[in-house]
């Protein structure tokens, strides 16, 4: 099984800051098929980024991910007050599909 | 559009099973697979199992296989979660999920399971 360990746990900025989170898997991720997704308290996760660099739909441009193979970057370019959340990595290259433990972005 | 309604809120007792049921609309429900995530309290997204609503085959993670069944009814569009041998670790937030292949893009809105001694 592919796990996906992400860092740093929590990340305290202001808005307007940039916001750098790592994703790492202990092996290869198939296809580069790694998303990113945002929950907020008592949401439902929302997909922001698939195939390791394709924006979903409706997602700003301020949202950018990287990476490829085992190490994975989301960039925040400029942290509004709506970014504030929870960001999980997920893997979907092969079953088992494993989600990563999650970065919570909060205000500073 | 997309909708997956699920069954409401259940509370268990320690060793008993619950069932939790999500009612597809909006889409061909035999195009999609099902996924299942559980998300404990104050916790992360676990990954549980996905089923091929199209012929019934399913996989499971192995921290799951042995307790966890799969399975949909095409006639409802409706697709279900089986979990036994519940304990107090069951308890969290089961959120079922359709992928476009495998990349989950709609989910549904979470049925809370609380499971007491």
């Amino acid at each position: 099984e592919i796990v996906l360990t992400q860092s740093p746990g929590t990340l305290s900025l202001s808005p307007g800051e940039r916001a750098t989170l790592s994703c790492r898997a202990n092996e290869s991720v198939s296809s580069n098929y790694l998303a990113w997704y945002q929950q907020k308290p008592g949401q439902t996760p929302r997909l922001l980024i698939y195939s390791a660099l394709i924006r979903a739909t409706g997602i700003p441009d301020r949202f950018t991910g990287s990476g490829s193979g085992t190490d994975f970057t989301l960039t925040i370019a400029r942290l509004e007050p709506e970014d504030f959340a929870v960001f999980y990595c997920h893997q979907y290259g092969n079953s088992p599909l494993t989600f990563g433990g999650g970065t919570k972005v909060e205000i500073k | 559009q997309v909708v997956l309604v699920q069954s409401g809120a259940e509370v268990k007792k320690s060793g008993a099973s619950v069932r939790v049921s999500c009612k597809a609309a909006g889409y061909t429900f035999t195009g999609s697979y099902i996924h299942w995530v559980r998300q404990a309290p104050g916790q992360g997204l676990e990954w549980m199992g996905w089923i091929n609503p199209n012929n019934g085959g399913t996989f499971y993670a192995q921290k799951f296989h042995d307790r966890v069944t799969l399975s949909r009814d095409t006639s409802t569009n409706t697709a279900y979660m089986d979990l036994t041998s519940l304990t107090s670790d069951d308890t969290g937030v089961y959120f079922c999920a359709k992928s476009i292949r495998f990349l989950i893009e709609s989910w549904g809105q979470g049925t809370l399971v609380t499971v007491s001694s």
